[in-house]
Formats: C-alpha cells, sequence, structure tokens
C-alpha cells in the first residue's frame, strides 16, 4: 500500500524552529519529486515547497523562502522539511504529496501534522 | 500567480442528487487542472487530473470537464460517502495553486 506518514509536529514559540518528516512506503521513493502543502486552522489549501527526486532541484513559496529548507534521504525514504524562524501565520496541518510525474499534480497525500506557533 | 475561484463556496444536497461545482482560472491553464477531495481530519485524495481523466479506483460518479479557464466537477449521484469538501488544483504554472474550496453538506 501506498503510504505517506508525517511526524514531527508540535507546539514552538514564535522564531523557534521545527523540523518536519514524511515516511513514504508502498512505493519507489527515489523516483519521485515531493511536495508539502499547507492547511491553516478552517483555511484552505497552501502549496509550501517541492523537491525532485534526488535532491538536487528544490523551490519554495513566497510566504516561507530564505525560512524553511526541504531535503529528502532517499537511503531511508523520508521526506524533511527545516522550519525556522516561524511566526503564528505558520500555524497549520502539514501535508506531504507525491507527484507521480514531476508536473505537480500531487497523487498521494499524508494525513498530516499539525504545528502551532503560539507564546 | 494563477488565482483559482470555486463556486460556490458551499452546497447542501441530498443524496441521489446530481451537483456540479465550478473552477474558474485568472488565465488560461490548458488541462492542467486536478480535482482533490478532503473530509475532516484527513489528507486530500486526488480524484481527478488533466481536468477529465479518472484517477484508479475512484468511482465513475465522479467526472470532470473543461479546458483553459473553466473547468467542472460533476457526480451523477450523491453518495453518503461524498459529503466533503473539494478542491481544484492548477499544476500548468509555478507555484501550485488551489481553490478556495467547495463545501458539499448534507440537506
Amino acid at each position: 500500500e501506498v503510504q505517506l506518514v508525517e511526524s514531527g509536529g508540535g507546539l514552538v514559540q514564535p522564531g523557534g524552529s521545527l523540523r518536519l518528516s514524511c515516511a513514504a512506503s508502498g512505493f519507489t521513493f527515489s523516483n519521485y519529486w515531493m511536495h508539502w502543502v499547507r492547511q491553516a486552522p478552517g483555511k484552505g489549501l497552501e502549496w509550501v515547497s517541492r523537491i525532485n527526486s534526488d535532491g538536487s532541484y528544490t523551490s519554495y513559496a513566497e510566504s516561507v523562502k530564505g525560512r524553511f529548507t526541504i531535503s529528502r534521504d532517499n537511503a531511508k525514504n523520508t521526506l524533511f522539511l527545516q522550519m525556522n524562524s516561524l511566526s503564528d501565520e505558520d500555524t497549520a496541518v502539514y501535508f506531504c504529496a507525491r507527484d507521480p510525474s514531476s508536473s505537480d499534480c500531487l497523487d498521494v497525500w499524508g494525513k498530516g501534522t499539525t504545528v502551532t506557533v503560539s507564546s | 500567480a494563477i488565482q483559482l475561484t470555486q463556486s460556490p463556496s458551499s452546497l447542501s444536497a441530498s443524496v441521489g442528487d446530481r451537483v456540479t461545482i465550478t473552477c474558474r482560472a485568472s488565465q488560461g491553464i490548458r488541462r492542467g487542472l486536478a480535482w482533490h477531495q478532503q473530509k475532516p481530519g484527513k489528507g486530500p485524495k486526488l480524484l481527478i487530473y488533466d481536468a477529465s481523466i479518472l484517477e484508479s479506483e475512484v468511482p465513475s460518479r465522479f467526472s470532470g470537464s473543461g479546458s483553459g479557464t473553466d473547468f467542472t466537477l460533476t457526480i451523477s449521484s450523491l453518495q453518503p460517502e461524498d459529503f466533503a469538501t473539494y478542491y481544484c488544483q492548477q499544476f500548468h504554472s509555478s507555484p501550485i495553486t488551489f481553490g478556495q474550496g467547495t463545501r458539499l453538506e448534507i440537506k
């Protein structure tokens, strides 16, 4: 079964840092581009970042550029999102998603991990 | 960034009804559009991609159409498990963007 499981969310103070993980199983992780998408409480979906299959290319939404870093460990089938300088606007559920054809069409999503930025 | 506007924002319907949700793009995106379904507390689920291609194992009561700037998602006969929020997503150009969502509720 194809599966993505996010972890690492929690409560963090403004200005703090957090590292999210996304464990992939049921498919050849190293063949796929991967994305992070977030959803603020009661709001819609916002794309955050993407990374190509070997990790040599990344891109970010303007709202997180310079603060967030996406990376991956293909040997461990895991995607990461390092989040620094967090503000309350980053409070959201963070989803990882698979991109089956490096086209930005997302075909498999995880259940998400919740990040709350509050003092 | 390309803006996607969905209508309606919410919709009440009954089991067995036919419903249509529309998504309008701020500029042409050819057929670079997907529809996702999200239930409370869960991650989204891909239903349709390339505007009209049904994802594997998605029931045939779901269908999509459109190209350019105007797209529709149709559910031919609502089932109890279809009550959820639906999002369109464009992947024609970066960055990916989503519509604001359409919440489908039981009447």
